[in-house]
C-alpha cells in the first residue's frame, strides 16, 4: 500500500523558516518524481515544487511565484522528500501536502499528475 | 502560466442526477488535464488523466471529456459519495502546474 506521510508542520513565526518532511513507503521511491502542493484554508490547491528521479538527476523546479524561499530535495535512502521553507509570511498558512507523480509505464519520467497524495501538514505561520 | 478557470463555483443536485462540471484553460493545454476529487479533511483523490482515462478504481459514471480550452466532468448519475469539491489541474505547461479553483458539489 502506497502511503506519503508528511511531518515538520506547526506554528512559525512571520520571517521565520521551517523544513517539512514527507516519508514513502509501498512503491520504490527512487523511481518517482515527487512534488508539494498546498491548500490555504478554504482555497484551492496550489503546486510548489517537484523534484525528479534518480534516473533525471533529480533536477528540480519550482512555482515562479515562490522561487528563492523554497527548496525542495529527496533522500532516496530514506524514501524521503523535503521542503525547505524561508521568509515565511502570514499568506503562507495552508496544508501542504506531498504528492507522488504517476509514472506512465516503460517510462523514467512523471507525468505531472499525482496519482497519491499524503494526508497533508498544516503550516501555520502567525506571531 | 496557464490560468484555468471552473464553472460552476457551486452546483446544488439531488442523487441520482447527472452533474456535468466545466473546466477551461486561458491557452491550449492539449489533452494533458487530470481531474480531482476532495472531500472535507482528506487530500485530493486523483478521477482522471488525459482528459478521459479513469484512475485506478474510478467508478465508470464518471467521465471526461473535451480537448485545447474546454473541458468537462460528467457524473452520469450522482452518488452520496459524490458530494465534494473538484479541481482540474493542467500539465502541459509548466512550471508551474496549475489548478482550478474547484467546483463544489453539494447536496440540493
Amino acid at each position: 500500500e502506497v502511503q506519503l506521510v508528511e511531518s515538520g508542520g506547526g506554528l512559525v513565526q512571520p520571517g521565520g523558516s521551517l523544513r517539512l518532511a514527507c516519508e514513502a513507503s509501498g512503491f520504490t521511491f527512487n523511481e518517482h518524481y515527487m512534488d508539494w502542493v498546498r491548500q490555504a484554508p478554504g482555497k484551492g490547491l496550489e503546486w510548489l515544487a517537484r523534484t525528479r528521479n534518480r534516473l533525471n538527476s533529480h533536477i528540480t523546479e519550482y512555482a515562479p511565484s515562490l522561487r528563492g524561499r523554497i527548496t525542495i530535495s529527496r533522500d532516496d535512502s530514506k524514501n524521503s522528500v523535503y521542503l525547505d521553507m524561508s521568509s515565511l509570511k502570514t499568506e503562507d498558512t495552508a496544508v501542504y501536502y506531498c504528492a507522488r507523480e504517476s509514472k506512465p509505464q516503460g517510462t523514467n519520467w512523471g507525468s505531472k499528475f499525482f496519482d497519491y497524495w499524503g494526508q497533508g501538514i498544516l503550516v501555520t505561520v502567525s506571531s | 502560466e496557464r490560468v484555468m478557470t471552473q464553472s460552476p463555483a457551486t452546483l446544488s443536485v439531488s442523487p441520482g442526477e447527472r452533474v456535468t462540471l466545466s473546466c477551461r484553460a486561458s491557452q491550449s493545454v492539449a489533452s494533458n488535464l487530470a481531474w480531482y476529487q476532495q472531500k472535507p479533511g482528506q487530500p485530493p483523490r486523483l478521477l482522471m488523466y488525459d482528459v478521459s482515462t479513469r484512475a485506478t478504481g474510478v467508478p465508470a459514471r464518471f467521465s471526461g471529456s473535451g480537448f485545447g480550452t474546454e473541458f468537462t466532468l460528467t457524473i452520469s448519475s450522482l452518488q452520496s459519495e459524490d458530494f465534494a469539491v473538484y479541481y482540474c489541474q493542467q500539465y502541459n505547461d509548466w512550471p508551474p502546474l496549475t489548478f482550478g479553483p474547484g467546483t463544489k458539489v453539494e447536496i440540493k
